[in-house]
């Protein structure tokens, strides 16, 4: 069955980074895109980026452009999101989400999601 | 950018009532348009993919229609396990847009 897990989610100070991982099992991993979404406290969902099956597309939200990166190492089936220069509006649960194709389809598969507190 | 915009943002139904969720695009996505489905303290469900395409493991309460602009998710004989918030969400183009979520209440 396909399995999703977030890790490296944190309380960290504003302007500092934080790196993410999400370890996919249970599909072929290099044939599919993969999505950061993430839903601040009481909010709604937020599309942050997506990286396309090969990693050699990248797209961000324009709210973390410039200051994070998705990255993926196909050869150990993990997505990654760095985080930098982070401020308190990023405080979020960030899930990673499968896409159904190769590129801009509907996420058929969530991770539970890794909190990221950003504080001093 | 394409902005969804759902409607109501909150209900209270019954139990076995239809409940109707409407999605409105801001310009036409064709059928680029899914519905999930997100319990408390839980990650989001996919329901319907493409407007109306049904999946596998999801009831046949579910069920999803629309295209171009306006969409809508319909609930046929609410169930209790069925208190959650509903977003819709559009693939069509970047940057990837959600509806802003109805919650629905169960009496």
């Amino acid at each position: 069955q396909v399995q999703l897990v977030e890790s490296g989610g944190g309380v960290v100070q504003p302007g500092r980074s934080l790196r993410l991982s999400c370890a996919a099992s249970g599909f072929t991993f290099n044939t599919y895109g993969i999505y950061w979404v993430r839903q601040a406290p009481g909010k709604g969902l937020e599309w942050v980026a997506v990286i396309s099956y090969d990693g050699h597309n990248q797209y961000y939200a324009d709210s973390v452009k410039g200051r994070f990166t998705i990255s993926r190492d196909n050869s150990k089936n993990t997505l990654y999101l760095q985080m930098s220069s982070l401020r308190s509006e990023d405080t979020a649960v960030y899930y990673c989400a499968k896409g159904s194709g190769s590129y801009l389809t509907p996420f058929d598969h969530w991770g539970r999601g890794a909190l990221v507190t950003v504080s001093s | 950018e394409i902005v969804l915009t759902q409607s109501p943002d909150f209900q209270s139904v019954t139990p076995k009532e239809k409940v109707t969720i409407t999605c409105r695009a801001s310009q036409s996505i064709g059928s680029s348009l899914h519905w999930y489905q997100q319990k408390p303290d839980q990650s989001p469900k996919l329901l319907i993919k493409y407007a109306s395409q049904s999946l596998s493991g999801v009831p046949s309460r579910f069920s999803g229609s629309g295209s171009g602009t306006d969409f809508t998710l319909t609930i046929n004989g609410l169930e209790a396990e069925d208190a959650a918030t509903y977003y819709c969400h559009q693939s069509s183009s970047l940057p990837i847009t959600f509806g802003q979520g109805t919650r629905l209440e169960i009496k």
